[in-house]
């Protein structure tokens, strides 16, 4: 059974850098052909798709983001990590790690999700 | 506001059936067959009861099952239980010129009468 589990810092400053970890069970980060995806749920319900790195590390972002968001991993402790900078109010979310998109375009495995709230 | 439209709410009763929209463009729901529906209860993360419109993965009840028709795609629910009573998300891959990403609806929430 795959399990994921995010782990952040529940509350960052804003214009701070937001950086939030994954780390996945069940499954190697590194093992084609999966992808794995970072989601953000807001206040209000919606849910935002972030972007995703791919087993081979090489990652795509939402356009929406611009230049703001990275991703990194750590293969040898299957862990990925999301960095957001310059955050404002605007991101404060429930942040997911998922695996996927696979190839039936869906993410199969979600973690529990982790707040994090902008403020000063 | 999300990028695929869902009806705020919906409601029906124990043993009914009850019919969810999500709807899109011909550069998402319309153009690819790649929409997912999600259910989440709250205090949860969403979990994938469709993907690829109409696919159920196992240990999805039988009593969900999915469709699309045009840019529209819809998720049923079939003997409603108390236990669905949740939110309902829908997601599809979006494709433009410059650019690709994956998208949601802003959730339908399902009551049971």
């Amino acid at each position: 059974q795959v399990h994921l589990q995010e782990s952040g810092p529940g509350l960052v400053k804003p214009s701070q850098t937001l950086s939030i970890t994954c780390t996945v069970s069940g499954a190697s980060i590194s093992t084609h052909p999966y992808y794995w995806s970072w989601i953000r749920q807001y206040p209000g319900g919606g849910l935002e798709w972030i972007g995703y790195i791919r087993y081979s590390g090489s990652t795509y972002y939402n356009p929406s983001l611009g230049s703001r968001v990275s991703f990194s991993t750590d293969t040898s402790n299957d862990r990925f990590s999301l960095n957001l900078n310059s955050v404002t109010a605007a991101d404060t979310a429930v942040y997911y790690c998922a695996r996927g998109p696979l190839t039936n375009k869906a993410f199969d495995y979600w973690g529990q999700g982790t707040l994090v709230t902008v403020s000063s | 506001q999300s990028a695929l439209t869902q009806p705020a709410s919906v409601s029906g009763s124990p043993g009914q059936s009850v019919t969810l929209s999500c709807t899109g463009t011909s550069s998402d729901v319309g153009g690819y067959n790649s929409v997912s529906w999600y259910q989440q209860h709250p205090g949860k993360a969403p979990h994938l009861i469709i993907p690829e419109v109409t696919n159920r993965p196992s240990g999805i009840s039988n009593r969900f099952s999915g469709s699309k028709s045009g840019n529209t795609a819809s998720l049923t629910i079939s003997g409603l239980q108390p236990e669905d009573e949740a939110v309902y998300f829908c997601s599809s891959y979006r494709s433009g010129d410059t650019f690709s990403a994956w998208v949601f609806g802003g959730g339908t929430k399902l009551t049971v009468l």
